[in-house]
This record gives C-alpha cells, sequence and structure tokens, in this order.
C-alpha cells in the first residue's frame, strides 16, 4: 500500500520561513504535488517535483529526494494568507491518482 | 464562472436515503475524480475515470457508485447513506499524465443523520 507522512501542525510568525517535510512508502512512485486548503475550501495546486532537486514559484519552493522518499514544502515571507492545511501527495504509476497526506495544518500569527 | 462546479453545496438525508452528488467542468479535460474528506484528515479516491468509457475504482468504493454521463459530467452515488458516509466530497479534473494539476471543485458538504 502506500502510505505519507507530514506533521499536523505547524506554527510560524509573519515574515518568517517554515518547512513542512513529508516522507512517504509506494510501489510505482511518479512525483510528489503539494496543494493548499484553506478553511472550508478546495484544494489548490502549488507545486509538483518529478525528479530530484528544488523547484521555486515565487514564496513557495518544493524538494524532493527520490532515494529519501522525502519532501519538503518551504514557504518563505509569510503572510497570514498563508494560514491553511498543506497536503503532500503522491502519483503512481504514470497515471494522476494522487494519494494524500493527512495534511499539516500552519497557522501564520502576527 | 468556476471551472468545476459541484451541486448541491450542501446537502442533509436519512439513513437509508439514495442521493447523487452532480460534478461538471468547462476544462475539456477527459479525467474526472470523486473524493472523500473527513475533518482533520487528508483526501481519499472514491472513483476516478480516465474517459467517458473508463471508470475505476479508488481507495474507499464501498458504498458508492459513480456514472459518467460526457466528458464534462461525473457524478457520485450514494445508493442507501449512512452517517459514517458524512464527510466533504470533492470532485476533480486534471488533464493526462502524472504530471497534470488536479483542479478540484469547491466541494459538496453532506450530513447523514
Amino acid at each position: 500500500g502506500q502510505s505519507l507522512e507530514q506533521p499536523s501542525e505547524v506554527t510560524a510568525v509573519e515574515g518568517a520561513i517554515v518547512q513542512i517535510n513529508c516522507t512517504y512508502q509506494t510501489s510505482g512512485f511518479y512525483g510528489l504535488s503539494w496543494y493548499q486548503q484553506h478553511d472550508g475550501g478546495a484544494p489548490t495546486f502549488l507545486s509538483y517535483n518529478a525528479l530530484d532537486g528544488l523547484e521555486e514559484t515565487g514564496r513557495f519552493s518544493s524538494f524532493l529526494s527520490r532515494s529519501d522518499s522525502y519532501g519538503y514544502l518551504l514557504l518563505q515571507e509569510l503572510q497570514m494568507k498563508d494560514s491553511a492545511s498543506y497536503f503532500c501527495a503522491v502519483s503512481r504509476n504514470a497515471g494522476n491518482m494522487l494519494t494524500f497526506g493527512g495534511g499539516t495544518r500552519l497557522m501564520v500569527k502576527p | 464562472d468556476a471551472d468545476v462546479t459541484q451541486t448541491p453545496r450542501n446537502r442533509i438525508t436519512k439513513t437509508g436515503k439514495r442521493i447523487m452528488l452532480e460534478c461538471s467542468q468547462t476544462k475539456g479535460h477527459d479525467r474526472m475524480y470523486w473524493y472523500r474528506q473527513d475533518p482533520g484528515l487528508g483526501l481519499q479516491l472514491i472513483y476516478y475515470s480516465f474517459d467517458v468509457k473508463d471508470i475505476n475504482k479508488g481507495e474507499i468504493s464501498d458504498g458508492y457508485s459513480v456514472s459518467r454521463q460526457a466528458q464534462a459530467k461525473f457524478s457520485l452515488s450514494l445508493e442507501s447513506a449512512i452517517p459514517n458516509q458524512t464527510a466533504l466530497y470533492f470532485c476533480a479534473t486534471s488533464g493526462q499524465g502524472a504530471q497534470e494539476t488536479q483542479y478540484f471543485g469547491p466541494g459538496t458538504r453532506l450530513l447523514v443523520l
């Protein structure tokens, strides 16, 4: 089967940097995605890594190490609006069925 | 207009009732998905469809059925609702390929009494 582990909750202050880790166990790994979900809202795509290394998109970066079955999402210059839940998800076997982690609830404080 | 719409947005029903949740998309995608989210948890895949004639079970399909009426429409049915199916249900669409973003609808909040 598949399993993904990520911290349940992280707290940080406005302007800081926070890293949300994700470790996974899966067969047929193809890539690791990150989604953001605000309370009461729908998940929205943030980033995707298929190869080892860092992908940067504005204030958000995502990293993948396939050999370690590990990835992280890095959020810089935190803003209050970044308070949300963040999910890592693996895609398998060249298809696009996603298996999601349990989510990390990020609280940004003033 | 939203690319992925779901109806109804909220629904209260009783144990044993049959209900249908509907999803429509205007993105022209072939692939559509139904997920369930329980409070404070991640999303679990119920069913997915890679085209109109291709429907597959996901992780938690028991108690659910689906119908792909057209490329743009994918509905989820609970044949006989039970209280532990109370959850938030999301429809999503994507293009082909593992790297394709999934676009989610706004969700349907279902309460089974």
